[in-house]
């Protein structure tokens, strides 16, 4: 069993819909949850992060930890065709620990059409 | 400030040779990771070095292996190319291994062997 799990889609969804993306994980000492965004032929880019339980927004995007079901969820509403792009999970333990390093999931591929 | 640059963008080889990969970290970032991105698996952790020394290593064979100069690029090496190295390779440079939420990925190395 991976430590992250990630459902690798393809979703597809009409402009202005709400998208939700969810990961989940198997390791409970996981304290860092991040999501990253990756336009094709690019690297990703970190969009936000959340240490432990609990909710983060940033604009149109909620992040949300739920470390006793060992599962986070990321939410983009009033989606926008520049939204399309792959989303990854990723995760990590205490830092300089030797879970200190990132761990990711598949990715989502997620396309918003106008 | 400049991002993480990889070089080369783009590399084919041929089976049974080997290559070298290189990155450069954001300026004052001391940590460098390493991973591989496959449709398949996903990214795969490969290693990270610090202060020019690993830290931590992947569950990569013995043929990928990496350093760590002094100005903090690093490079990565695949000797023996099989088919199934074929990948994207990305790097990611921190300030420090206790920063992964502050890590930053440059746009990768696409290896196609053939």
């Amino acid at each position: 069993q991976k430590e992250v799990e990630q459902d690798p889609g393809p979703l597809s969804v009409p402009e202005g819909a709400i998208v939700s993306l969810n990961c989940t994980y198997s390791n409970s000492a996981f304290q860092y949850f991040m999501w990253y965004r990756q336009y094709s032929r690019k690297g990703p880019e970190l969009l936000m992060y959340t240490y432990s339980s609990g909710n983060k927004e940033d604009g149109r995007f909620t992040a949300q930890v739920d470390k006793s079901s060992k599962y986070i969820s990321l939410f983009i509403r009033d989606s926008q065709p520049s939204d399309s792009a792959t989303y990854l999970c990723a995760m990590s333990g205490a830092r300089g620990s030797t879970l200190g390093r990132l761990y990711f999931g598949r990715g989502t591929q997620l396309t918003v059409w106008p | 400030k400049a991002g993480v640059t990889q070089t080369p963008r783009y590399l084919i080889k041929t089976r049974g040779q080997q290559v070298t990969l290189s990155c450069s970290p954001i300026s004052g970032h001391r940590s460098v990771s390493w991973y591989q991105q496959t449709p398949g698996q996903g990214l795969q952790f490969l290693f990270e070095y610090f202060s020019e020394t690993q830290r931590n290593k992947g569950n990569f064979p013995g043929r990928f292996s990496g350093r760590q100069f002094s100005n903090s690029r690093s490079e990565m090496n695949v000797s023996t190319l099989e088919l199934g190295d074929s990948a994207l390779y990305l790097c990611a440079s921190s300030p420090d291994p206790t920063s992964n939420t502050e890590a930053f990925f440059g746009q990768g190395t696409r290896l196609t062997v053939v």
